[in-house]
């Protein structure tokens, strides 16, 4: 397994700044996936984030509100860029290892913008 | 990705079996099916995965049925710490790059 933390736990920020999020896993990991989850919600993939590339983006989000880098191996960043109350959120991160079907969460950042 | 159907929420007491049933109608020949649980203020983790039949582990067991349509996460004897969302995802995890498309869970609550 592999063990993931994420800083800050949380922050509140005021609208049109930018907060950006860090994903240290304690081994090597090929690929790391970052989420969104709202209150109450369930959880919505922002994007995938391969190291030495750049990074792959669902619908609905795009790298300028969301600029991800991957430096090396066991760490990623997310930004969330110029920001709005409706980015108010429960931001994680996850990686997975080849060749199983686990992946491992982290405990999340939650971002009040107010 | 196939799109999967829960029930919203279910309720039960300690010491009883939970079945929680998912749809996945859709599913493709190569397609495995995942079971995550998320506590609250934590990250989701994963339970169980199977592809056809009967996988059981310490924690669960996951039903398929032949046609794969819809599959069964049974947890034995719930306790109170077994409170927590139960997420059913079905995707191609072939390679182990999976990208998980979570749909909206189901909300278990265990009641003394």
């Amino acid at each position: 397994s592999a063990v993931i933390s994420q800083k800050p736990s949380r922050d509140i920020c005021q609208r049109g700044t930018s907060l950006t999020i860090q994903c240290q896993v304690d081994s090597q990991v090929t690929m790391m996936f970052w989420y969104r989850q709202q209150p109450g919600q369930s959880l919505t993939l922002i994007a995938t984030a391969n190291q030495g590339s750049e990074a792959t983006y669902e619908s609905g989000f795009v790298i300028d509100k969301f600029p991800i880098s991957r430096p090396n191996l066991t760490f990623s960043t997310l930004t969330v860029s110029n920001m709005s109350p409706e980015d108010s959120s429960i931001y994680l991160c996850s990686v997975g290892a080849s060749g199983t079907y686990e992946q491992y969460f982290g405990p999340g950042t939650r971002l009040t913008v107010t | 990705l196939a799109k999967t159907t829960q029930p919203i929420s279910m309720d039960s007491y300690e010491g009883q079996e939970v079945n929680i049933t998912c749809s996945h109608n859709n599913i493709a020949t190569n397609d495995y099916i995942t079971w995550y649980q998320q506590f609250p203020s934590q990250g989701p983790r994963f339970i169980i995965q199977g592809y056809k039949t009967k996988v059981t582990n310490e924690v669960a067991s996951l039903f398929i049925p032949a046609d794969r349509k819809s599959s069964t996460l049974s947890l034995p004897r719930v306790s109170l710490s077994d409170t927590a969302v139960y997420y059913c995802l079905v995707g191609l995890f072939s390679g182990g790059y999976n990208k998980l498309i979570f749909g909206a869970g189901t909300r278990l609550a265990v009641h003394p």
